[in-house]
């Protein structure tokens, strides 16, 4: 079964320095997201993606953040400069043809950012 | 407050018994509603989903029930085996979201063989 891949599985960084978290979403998948949990609570939005743009992202996802599908087959997130409360477990996630009320997502296994 | 919510944090049963995990949701606008299994290590993965023009809806060993009126959904799984031990969240959605699932908390599931 198709799945979606994310890469490093735990990636540790100092405060202050830029990290790119890397997905590979299901091939045939149009949309794409970024959501993150942090140790102990809820899993949380942070954008959407269609069609090389960004459709919708939450507070959480500010100047500091930005996504970017540099290919055919990547979708990355970048934090700029990281700060200690960017330490979480980063969850990339595709779906289909549609939004996701018509098509689940799928979320990868994530990344642990830990910023030190 | 929190427009999804979970009524058990955690939940043991005995293998080969049912499993009932709830859900609260707020939001009267939201019209599709997902049920992940999260396992350590892992990343949420797809359950089940349910409409909000359904009451209920069926799948290998789980059932989904949603009862809009008290805004309340539930997951069933039957005959539980150790394998479905794991932390269990519901996602909400509205249609004018693109992908913007609001998660509860969690509820996280133990099964005793």
């Amino acid at each position: 079964e198709p799945e979606v891949t994310q890469t490093p599985s735990h990636q540790v960084t100092q405060m202050g320095q830029e990290v790119i978290l890397r997905c590979v979403p299901i091939s045939n998948h149009l949309y794409f997201y970024w959501y993150r949990q942090i140790l102990g609570q809820k899993v949380e939005f942070l954008v959407s993606f269609y069609n090389n743009e960004i459709s919708e992202k939450s507070e959480i996802f500010d100047d500091q953040f930005s996504v970017e599908r540099p290919d055919g087959s990547n979708f990355t997130l970048k934090i700029r400069s990281t700060k200690l409360e960017d330490s979480a477990m980063y969850f990339c996630a595709s779906s289909g043809g549609g939004s996701s009320y018509n098509s689940p997502l799928h979320f990868g296994n994530g990344t642990r950012l830990t910023v030190t | 407050g929190e427009s999804v919510g979970l009524h058990l944090p955690t939940l043991s049963v005995q293998e080969g018994d049912n499993s009932i995990i709830n859900c609260a949701y707020s939001n009267s606008a939201s019209d599709y509603f997902i049920w992940y299994k999260q396992e350590s290590g892992k990343g949420p993965q797809f359950i089940i989903d349910i409409r909000s023009n359904m009451d209920k809806r069926q799948g290998q060993r789980v059932t989904v029930l949603l009862n809009k009126t008290v805004k309340h959904l539930s997951l069933q799984i039957a005959a539980t085996q150790p394998g479905d031990s794991a932390v269990y969240f519901c996602a909400e959605n509205y249609g004018g979201s693109q992908g913007n699932l609001i998660f509860g908390k969690g509820t996280k599931l133990s099964v005793k063989p």
